[in-house]
C-alpha cells in the first residue's frame, strides 16, 4: 500500500510568485484536503476535493486554489505569493463512502518559504 | 477565538513519568481525533473517539471523550523519548472541514 507522498519537499519562492505543490494519495483514496500549517499553529483547513471537484473550503482567498486529477493525485495553487503564505502545506487523503471516512491519512508536507 | 484548545502548550517530563493533555471544544463534539506530528512533518493517526465517554487505548497511550462531548484527554502511562513530538487534537466541527487545535509540545528527557 503506498502512503500520501507529497512534492517538493521544500521551495523558496519570492513575493509575487505563483507556486504549484503536489500530492499523491494513498491507494484506494478517493478524498484529498489541502491544510496550511504556520509555524506553532495546528493545521488549518483549505479545502477538500472529492471525485474531482471541490467539496468545501476554508476560510482562504481565491489566489489559493486546486485540482484533482482522475486518479485522485492533486495540486494546490496559490498566485501573487505572500510573506505570510510561508508555511507547511500538508495534504491528506481518506476515502469518503466509507467507515473509516474520517481517517485522514497525511503526507510530509511541503515547506514553503516566501522571501 | 480558537474552536479548539488545547492544553498545556508544551510540556517536559522525565522519562517513565505519566501525563494528560488537554484538548476543549466551543461546540458539541460528534468525533473528535488525535494525531501525532513530528516537527516539520506530516500527522500520523492516533486514535478517533465518537460516544460520550468513550475510551481507546494504543500503546501506552489512552484517550477519553468526556459525557458531555466537548472534552477529550489524552494520557501518556510511563512516557518514553519515542512519546516526544506534537500532539494535536482535531474535529470535524464543520464538516468536511476538520478543525485542529494548535498542539502540545512534549519533550520526554532520558
Amino acid at each position: 500500500e503506498t502512503g500520501v507522498t507529497q512534492s517538493p519537499t521544500h521551495l523558496i519562492k519570492t513575493r509575487g510568485q505563483q507556486v504549484t505543490l503536489r500530492c499523491s494519495s494513498q491507494s484506494g483514496h478517493n478524498t484529498v484536503s489541502w491544510y496550511q500549517q504556520a509555524l506553532g499553529q495546528g493545521p488549518q483547513f483549505i479545502f477538500q476535493y472529492y471525485r474531482e471537484e471541490e467539496n468545501g473550503r476554508g476560510n482562504f482567498p481565491p489566489r489559493f486554489s486546486g485540482l484533482q486529477f482522475p486518479n485522485y493525485s492533486s495540486e494546490l495553487n496559490v498566485n501573487a505569493l505572500e510573506l505570510d503564505d510561508s508555511a507547511l502545506y500538508l495534504c491528506a487523503s481518506s476515502r469518503t463512502d466509507s467507515e473509516t471516512a474520517y481517517e485522514q491519512y497525511f503526507g510530509p508536507g511541503t515547506r514553503l518559504t516566501v522571501t | 477565538s480558537q474552536e479548539l484548545e488545547q492544553s498545556p502548550q508544551s510540556l517536559i517530563v522525565q522519562e517513565g513519568k505519566n501525563l494528560t493533555i488537554n484538548c476543549t471544544s466551543s461546540k458539541t463534539l460528534y468525533g473528535l481525533y488525535w494525531y501525532k506530528q513530528k516537527y516539520g512533518e506530516g500527522l500520523i493517526f492516533l486514535m478517533m473517539l465518537q460516544k460520550g465517554g468513550e475510551e481507546k487505548s494504543h500503546e501506552k497511550i489512552t484517550a477519553k471523550l468526556d459525557e458531555k462531548k466537548q472534552q477529550s484527554s489524552l494520557h501518556i502511562t510511563a512516557s518514553q523519548p519515542s512519546h516526544a513530538g506534537i500532539y494535536l487534537c482535531g474535529a470535524d466541527i464543520s464538516a468536511p472541514k476538520s478543525t485542529f487545535g494548535d498542539g502540545t509540545t512534549l519533550t520526554v528527557k532520558p
